[in-house]
């Protein structure tokens, strides 16, 4: 039990429309980032929020955002879905991002399928 | 790009030590070596991570070389519920565009298959 978790833990859209994945980072990590894994790949970084601003970003389109929230829960939005978007989305909580070494743990995911 | 390289799959029997491989010799200095496994389907679970120095939890040892140039992940005593996809990642500091920032840069990962 990582403290982390993620809602929904699966969820079908149709192309072309808008998904909101959350995340509820372990309690007193405030920073949260988000990968995207897609089947038989090893995840791959989306983006990292610290104090609800973007810190960090990977080789994603900008239909990719994200929000944090004071509290530290964060969400992933993906605009204009394509198939290839299907994928396991999955969230990591850590203390500051500054501090390297500190321990990250991942929730169990969101599984998006597009059709 | 991954900066670690892991072999596809490995064996091991139960009872015996895993033994899992890792080279990183594009490491930096102040970069950590973080060990994840993932069940089919399940988020990755953090098993450990260091530095420069050995390190032992309750689930595993890591062995880094002195030149950190690779590592070795040891299961003292494998059993069939280790089957999983093993992750050696070098923590990448200072992502694109942030200053504070960093990334887990996964690669494929080896294959451990526990068998009886």
């Amino acid at each position: 039990e990582t403290g982390v978790t993620q809602s929904p833990t699966h969820l079908i859209k149709t192309r072309g429309q808008q998904v909101t994945l959350r995340c509820s980072s372990q309690s007193g990590h405030n920073t949260v980032s988000w990968y995207q894994q897609a089947l038989g790949q090893g995840p791959q970084f989306i983006f990292q929020y610290y104090r609800e601003e973007e810190n960090g970003r990977g080789n994603f389109p900008p239909r990719f955002s994200g929000l944090q929230f004071p509290n530290y829960s964060s969400e992933l939005n993906v605009n204009a879905l394509e198939l290839d978007d299907s994928a396991l989305y999955l969230c990591a909580s850590s203390l500051d991002p500054g501090a390297a070494g500190n321990t990250i743990y991942f929730g169990e995911g969101s599984w998006l399928t597009v059709v | 790009d991954a900066k670690t390289t892991q072999p596809t799959s490995m064996d091991c029997a139960e009872g015996r030590a895993a033994n899992l491989p890792c080279n990183h010799s594009t490491i930096s200095g102040n970069e950590y070596v973080y060990w994840y496994r993932q069940i089919h389907s399940q988020g990755p679970q953090y098993i450990i991570h260091g530095l420069k120095n050995n390190e032992t939890n309750e689930m595993a040892s890591l062995i880094i070389t002195e030149d950190r140039k690779s590592s070795t992940l040891i299961l003292p005593h494998a059993t069939l519920r280790d089957t999983a996809v093993y992750y050696c990642i070098v923590r990448v500091e200072g992502w694109p565009n942030s200053n504070s920032g960093y990334a887990l840069n996964f690669g494929k990962g080896t294959s451990l298959l526990v068998t009886p």
